[in-house]
């Protein structure tokens, strides 16, 4: 157990749905991402934050997606309208002002869109 | 063409031997390498971290990397059944921020 927590581990829903994710990173670690992971393949980048301000967004992340960190503490991804090609892991990782470069992931969230 | 490079395997050793993970990835300036484990359903967990040309080992585990030729990898030494899992090779993004993850390689440790 790294410390990084996420709600739901496992989420079903139709497509067309909205769902939302939350991420509560390690106690005081000021960054936070996300990342998404299909089958076979490693995790991808979607959006970094550091505190409160999101300061980098993948191309992947389109407008169905976003991502908020309003106190600098936890972190929700909400996914809109969703779609199969949605169906995937959701990967959140914290990192530590003072132990930079390196990224705790948590459990993650398996989304599965029918 | 993809960033991050790894065999995807399985790479297939007995109980005891030494298994060896490749990594090669394209971006010259890239100046932090990770090495994470991934068992089946569950999350990347990290293993080692490796900054500068050369060899560096934490106990069973030994990252090697060579920056001119834009290599990382990981030996297992005394691999055990409990090794077995993906390995996946990370390296820093153009940011500085985000990862670039290799599509990892299968490690099989059989007994």
């Amino acid at each position: 157990d790294t410390g990084v927590s996420q709600d739901p581990r496992h989420k079903i829903t139709k497509r067309g749905q909205n769902v939302t994710f939350r991420c509560d990173p390690i106690s005081e670690h000021n960054r936070l991402y996300w990342y998404r992971q299909t089958l076979g393949q490693g995790p991808e980048f979607l959006t970094y934050f550091q505190n409160e301000a999101q300061l980098e967004k993948s191309r992947l992340l389109s407008d169905r997606f976003s991502a908020e960190r309003p106190k600098g503490s936890f972190s929700t991804l909400e996914i809109q309208r969703t779609e199969q090609g949605d169906s995937a892991m959701y990967l959140c990782a914290s990192e530590g002002a003072f132990d930079t470069d390196t990224q705790y992931f948590g459990p993650g969230t398996r989304l599965t869109v029918l | 063409q993809k960033e991050v490079e790894q065999n995807s395997g399985p790479l297939s050793v007995p109980e005891g031997a030494i298994a060896s993970l490749n990594c090669t990835y394209s971006d010259r300036g890239s100046q932090s390498f990770f090495w994470y484990r991934q068992y089946s359903g569950k999350s990347p967990e990290l293993i080692m971290s490796i900054y500068s040309n050369g060899d560096k080992e934490d106990g069973r585990f030994t990252a090697q990397l060579n920056k001119a030729s834009q290599y990382v990898s990981l030996l297992i030494r005394d691999s055990q059944p409990s090794d077995s899992a993906t390995y996946l090779c990370a390296v820093d993004s153009n940011s500085g921020y985000a990862l670039n993850f290799g599509k990892g390689t299968s490690l099989l440790v059989t007994p």
